[in-house]
C-alpha cells in the first residue's frame, strides 16, 4: 500500500463547470504526478510536482492546472470542464532511494463531463 | 522520443494456460522497465520491474526479462488463473533520483475463462 488516496472517486459534472480533484499521500514523497487514462492511449502525463509550489507541465496539460501548497496534497483543477476531459484520472508518487525509482499509483477518479 | 508497443487485446485464455504478452520499446537512454496490472475499478499496481539489461523481474508467478538486444520485456506466466483477469501495462522510465519520465503502452486486457 503506497498510502495514496484520491477524492472524489467518481464525479459527474456539466460542461463549463470547474472541477478539482485531490490527491493525498501519507509518506512525504517529493514527486507527485497526475495522469489521465483513455482507451487506446494508456496513461498520459498531465502535470507533475517536484515540491511545494513547484510544478511543471506534462504532455497533455492544456485545460488543466495544478497546485501543491503542502507536501501531502496535489490538486488538479479543470477550470472549465469539457467533454473531452471525460476520463479516469490517476495520481502517482515517485519513490526514490535505495536503488528504487518507481511510481506508485492511487485508486483513480472517474470523471464524466456531460 | 520514447515509445512502448503492446497489443491491446483482449487476450482470452483458459485457466492454466500459458500466458505471453509481448512488449517492445524504443528509448534514447537506458531505461528501467515495468509491468503494471490494473484490476477492474482499481488503480495501477506495480507487478514487476527490471532496471538493467538481462535482469529478470518476477512476482506472483509472472516474470519478464529485460532484453536490450531485442528491446523487449515480454510478460509470461506458466499457468494463469481466473483471478489474473486484468489489464496489463508495460512501461519504461528514464531518470533517476528525481523526475521520472514514464512512457506507458496502451494496455493489454487479459480474460481468463474457467
Amino acid at each position: 500500500d503506497a498510502g495514496i488516496t484520491q477524492s472524489p472517486r467518481h464525479k459527474v459534472t456539466e460542461t463549463g463547470t470547474p472541477v478539482t480533484l485531490r490527491c493525498h499521500q501519507t509518506e512525504n514523497h517529493r514527486y507527485m504526478y497526475w495522469y489521465r487514462q483513455d482507451p487506446g492511449h494508456g496513461l498520459r502525463l498531465i502535470h507533475y510536482s517536484y515540491g511545494v509550489k513547484d510544478t511543471d507541465k506534462g504532455e497533455v496539460s492544456d485545460g488543466y492546472s495544478v497546485s501543491r501548497s503542502k507536501t501531502e496534497d496535489f490538486l488538479l483543477t479543470l477550470e472549465s470542464a469539457t467533454s473531452s476531459q471525460t476520463s479516469v484520472y490517476f495520481c502517482a508518487i515517485g519513490v526514490h532511494g535505495q536503488g528504487e525509482d518507481t511510481q506508485y499509483f492511487g485508486p483513480g477518479t472517474r470523471l464524466t463531463v456531460l | 522520443g520514447d515509445s512502448v508497443t503492446q497489443m491491446e487485446g483482449p487476450v482470452t485464455l483458459s485457466e492454466e494456460a500459458f500466458l505471453t504478452i509481448n512488449c517492445t520499446y524504443t528509448a534514447t537512454g537506458y531505461p528501467s522497465l515495468f509491468w503494471y496490472v490494473q484490476y477492474p475499478g482499481e488503480g495501477l499496481q506495480l507487478l514487476l520491474k527490471a532496471t538493467k539489461a538481462d535482469d529478470k523481474g518476477s512476482n506472483k508467478g509472472f516474470e519478464a526479462t529485460y532484453r536490450k538486444e531485442t528491446t523487449s520485456f515480454h510478460l509470461e506466466k506458466g499457468s494463469v488463473q481466473v483471478s489474473d483477469s486484468a489489464v496489463y501495462f508495460c512501461a519504461l522510465s528514464e531518470g533517476s533520483g528525481g523526475y521520472q519520465k514514464v512512457t506507458f503502452g496502451i494496455g493489454t486486457k487479459l480474460q481468463v475463462i474457467p
